[in-house]
């Protein structure tokens, strides 16, 4: 039982490339999760999904889309990656959504130059 | 004023004390709660959930006041791997999400 892995732990990518981050649970869980976390900016949801098939924008979507065409996967891709995208990109996946845990993956450290 | 506030630290204590530190929330809607522990460069994970009628693991409190809209998190005998961030988290119906920015504890020998 993997629980949460993320797909790069780690990429350094040039201003325009794009890129897909890939999060897989092995948990059967419904809700699934995007987050960024920047220092002194806390864990801020990106994207999120509720199930498969179905995605909703959360606090700062802009520049990001995803995709959840299998229960266990959620990707996040960037398509023309900014400077500002330079982040820790942490996904997350629970059984539901409001009252129940949310287990994260690792991480991905992303540097845009 | 932000959603869910804490304050950022640094605590600094010494091993064996007890540490509290609170969080405030200000959407009134928010129905679950959770504090979670971030140890540097990893990924948050579940410390414990914050019921209405308080909760208690071991050495750790977390009790939520409604009327106030606060949770906190009380830390007894203090060990040195309690060294963390400590991260609240408020939910409501609507799948919003918010965490706050964390308090740093640092717990010294």
């Amino acid at each position: 039982n993997a629980g949460v892995t993320q797909t790069p732990k780690f990429r350094v990518l040039k201003t325009g490339q794009s890129m897909t981050l890939l999060c897989a649970q092995d948990m059967n869980h419904e809700y699934m999760y995007w987050y960024r976390q920047d220092p002194g900016m806390g864990l801020r949801l990106i994207h999120y999904s509720v199930g498969e098939g179905t995605t909703a924008k959360g606090e700062v979507p802009d520049g990001y889309n995803v995709s959840r065409l299998k229960k266990q996967n959620f990707l996040l891709g960037l398509e023309s990656a900014a400077p500002s995208q330079t982040s820790v990109y942490f996904c997350a996946s629970s059984l539901s959504g409001v009252g129940y845990e949310q287990y994260f993956g690792p991480g991905t450290r992303l540097t845009v130059t | 004023r932000k959603e869910v506030e804490q304050d950022p630290g640094p605590f600094n204590v010494p091993e064996g004390a007890t540490v509290a530190f609170n969080c405030t929330y200000s959407n009134s809607a928010s129905q679950s709660f959770f504090w979670y522990r971030q140890d540097c460069r990893k990924e948050p994970k579940l410390l414990m959930s914050v019921y209405s009628s308080g909760n208690e693991d071991g050495r750790f409190t977390a009790q939520l006041n409604r009327a106030s809209q606060y949770i906190s998190l009380l830390i007894r005998d203090s060990k040195l791997s309690d060294s963390a961030t400590y991260l609240c988290v408020a939910m409501n119906r609507d799948d919003k999400i918010i965490f706050g920015k964390g308090t740093r504890l640092h717990i010294l020998p």
